[in-house]
């Protein structure tokens, strides 16, 4: 059974400071990875999907990677803001069975202070 | 529309009702998604449809939950005698289809559910 963790699940970080989330994976057959972005009584945002043959894929200031083989994926926010406070949550889509559903992870909350 | 639509945004009711969600997907998708949020756990995949194939249910935690997806577009998610743990916010996602492959999936901003 495909189990997505992210760590930490909370980070508080001062504005302009540079800093990575972390994602990983138990089933290394994934379709893709996607990282989303979620604000306080919204929807979900996507922000970068990285295909299983590809290694990272960059958007503005953010930059994911993905490690199939070890089960991991990042994601780098350079420069925070504080507009980049809001819930990051990392999705895997697997292989076989239905091709629609992503697994999500649980989360990691940021808080960029001015 | 210009996203992906739900309505009520949120809804209270109390146990034992039946209530009834409703998703508006981006025009044109081929796939929609039902998830769902509770307070402290990550998303959970509930039904999927693609197109007229028969819907994936494989994420429905009960019988109390159906969903019917009608014309290939709008679909509506039913939760029959309400529990108190079926409160949670209930997002839904669209998608197009490319040879094949579901592309990226867009979000609403969810119904909230309170069941009291």
């Amino acid at each position: 059974k495909q189990e997505v963790t992210q760590i930490p699940a909370a980070l508080s970080v001062p504005e302009g400071e540079n800093l990575v989330l972390n994602c990983s994976f138990t089933d290394s057959a994934i379709y893709n990875l996607q990282w989303f972005r979620q604000d306080p009584g919204k929807g979900l945002t996507s922000l970068l999907l990285i295909q299983s043959s590809q290694r990272e894929q960059t958007s503005g200031r953010l930059n994911a990677s993905l490690d199939k083989s070890s089960g991991r994926s990042t994601l780098y926010i350079a420069a925070s803001q504080p507009g980049d406070s809001a819930t990051y949550l990392c999705a895997v889509r697997r292989y076989g069975g239905s091709q629609g559903n992503l697994i999500f992870g649980k989360g990691t909350k940021l808080s960029v202070k001015p | 529309g210009a996203g992906v639509s739900q309505s009520p945004s949120n809804k209270v009711t109390e146990k034992g009702k039946d209530v009834e969600l409703r998703c508006d997907p981006i025009s044109g998708h081929t796939a929609l998604y039902w998830y769902r949020q509770s307070l402290g756990q990550g998303l959970e995949f509930l039904i999927y449809f693609q197109g007229n194939s028969a819907p994936d249910k494989s994420g429905l935690p009960s019988d109390r939950f159906s969903a019917e997806r009608t014309g290939g577009s709008v679909s509506t998610l039913t939760i029959q005698r309400t529990q108190q743990e079926d409160s949670a916010v209930y997002l839904c996602a669209s998608s197009s289809t490319l040879a094949g492959v579901q592309e990226t999936q867009y979000f609403g901003p969810g119904t909230r559910l309170l069941v009291l």
